[in-house]
């Protein structure tokens, strides 16, 4: 069964912090991804991953770093949360990465920093 | 610079009415072009897209889109709707030098009406 699951689905923390979220795909899909929802702003990339260890940013990584130790895990940390990185997280995952390729997302992490 | 706008943020119809989902793009090369759908409380996941060749693609669920070089657009259409179509539509450009990045509008939220 092709699947990104997003661990956890809900979460609130205060400001100051740390924050992980997890993600993981059954698929061994190359390159992953991590997005937030915002509204009025739609999905914004916050940082890519083409495999193991080889991460680049993506249009937002201030505030952010990510992990990625095994193919079919890919990590996001907030070390001491905002409140204004209360937002709703995708992880997404694609084969290789290339252009026209399908993005496959998990069902999200719904994060409030109080 | 790249972007996705989508000008209706709401839309609502009559169950069984046609529908046509407006997007238009601004990119410099060729676009590869997709639609997305976020059921609540739920992830996206890929309706269409397009990189090239017949400019009308079929997706699922009956769903097809046209794209127009000329007026920078990629309209999403679906003859008839279904009560269960009420969901949030999202229209995505992928760009970067490998094209593995997506840029999304903000989102149509699409309200059936039974």
């Amino acid at each position: 069964d092709m699947k990104v699951t997003q661990m956890p689905r809900y979460l609130i923390k205060r400001m100051g912090e740390n924050v992980l979220l997890e993600c993981g795909q059954d698929m061994s899909h190359e390159t992953m991804y991590w997005y937030r929802q915002d509204p009025g702003l739609g999905l914004q990339l916050i940082y890519i991953s083409y495999d193991v260890d080889s991460n680049s940013e993506g249009d937002i990584p201030k505030g952010y770093r990510v992990s990625r130790k095994k193919r079919e895990h890919f990590s996001l940390i907030l070390d001491s949360a905002k409140t204004n990185q209360t937002s709703v997280y995708f992880c997404a995952s694609s084969l290789l990465g290339g252009g026209a390729e399908t993005l496959y997302f998990g069902s999200g992490t719904r994060l409030t920093v109080l | 610079a790249q972007s996705v706008t989508q000008p209706d943020a709401r839309v609502t119809v009559s169950e069984g009415a046609s529908l046509q989902l407006r997007c238009k793009y601004s990119y410099s090369a060729t676009p590869y072009l997709f639609w997305y759908v976020q059921y609540p409380r739920q992830g996206l996941q890929l309706l269409l897209k397009y990189y090239s060749g017949d400019p009308v693609v079929q997706g699922v669920n009956s769903f097809e889109a046209e794209f127009s070089k000329s007026n920078s657009s990629f309209h999403l259409q679906k003859a008839s709707v279904h009560w269960s179509d009420s969901a949030v539509y999202f229209c995505a450009l992928s760009y970067g030098s490998s094209g593995n990045k997506l840029i999304f509008g903000i989102g149509t939220l699409l309200s059936v009406k039974p």
